[in-house]
């Protein structure tokens, strides 16, 4: 099993639309969540931290659930720009530190 | 401010040659990452430096590849010899200091390597 699992997708919808994402991780020693964007053969850029009292920026709304394992994202209204493949990131507690795992991914296709 | 900065951008070798990848992280950033993105994957996790210690390096495959992080500052990922399947985007990050690990990594360009 893998330490971080999303749906590949690829998710096409239409503007306006609401998607939602999914991940679930299975150390449950994971200590902090996130959640990256990534454009097309760009680097990743963090989009929000996930924390357990759920959390909101704008059309985004992140949830985690720490007893079944499970990171959610939702757009809302979503816009041609939210195209792109959305990371699921997972930090473990570490000797001197963290070890950070990235799932491989949910790619997004917003079309007018 | 300055961003991560990485090079070279792109990069073609041959299979057994020698490969050497150069990272600045932002400036004051204690934490460094060296991860390798193959086509369609999300990033793994090669290597972590806390200023120039190494924090982790479990998958990192130390009969070929190698890091340092001289001076707790720059790092450079080198591969020695290469094989067709090192063939990904090798992306290098930086943080401040993790404390419980609520912190952004922000990422580089990253560096394109083609192994033919």
């Amino acid at each position: 099993r893998k330490e971080v699992e999303q749906d590949p997708g690829p998710f096409n919808v239409p503007e306006g639309a609401t998607v939602a994402f999914n991940c679930t991780y299975s150390n449950s020693a994971s200590q902090s969540f996130f959640w990256y964007r990534q454009d097309c053969r760009k680097e990743p850029k963090l989009l929000m931290s996930v924390y357990s009292s759920g959390n909101e920026d704008g059309r985004f709304t992140a949830q985690l659930n720490r007893a079944s394992q499970y990171i959610s994202l939702l757009i809302r209204d979503s816009k041609l720009s939210d195209s792109a493949t959305y990371l699921c990131v997972v930090n473990l507690g570490n000797t001197g530190g963290f070890k950070t795992i990235f799932g491989a991914g949910t790619r997004l296709f917003v079309k007018a | 401010e300055a961003g991560v900065a990485q090079s070279p951008r792109y990069k073609i070798i041959e299979k057994r040659q020698s490969v050497a990848f150069w990272c600045n992280p932002i400036s004051g950033h204690a934490t460094l990452y060296w991860y390798q993105q193959i086509l369609g994957q999300g990033p793994k996790l090669l290597i972590q430096f806390q200023n120039n210690g190494v924090v982790d390096d479990s998958q990192l495959p130390k009969d070929r590849f190698s890091a340092e992080r001289l001076k707790g500052v720059d790092s450079t990922l080198k591969i020695q010899p290469a094989k067709l399947e090192d063939s990904a985007v090798y992306l290098c990050a930086s943080s401040l200091q993790p404390g419980q690990g609520w912190v952004e990594q922000y990422f580089g360009p990253g560096t394109r390597l083609t192994v033919t």
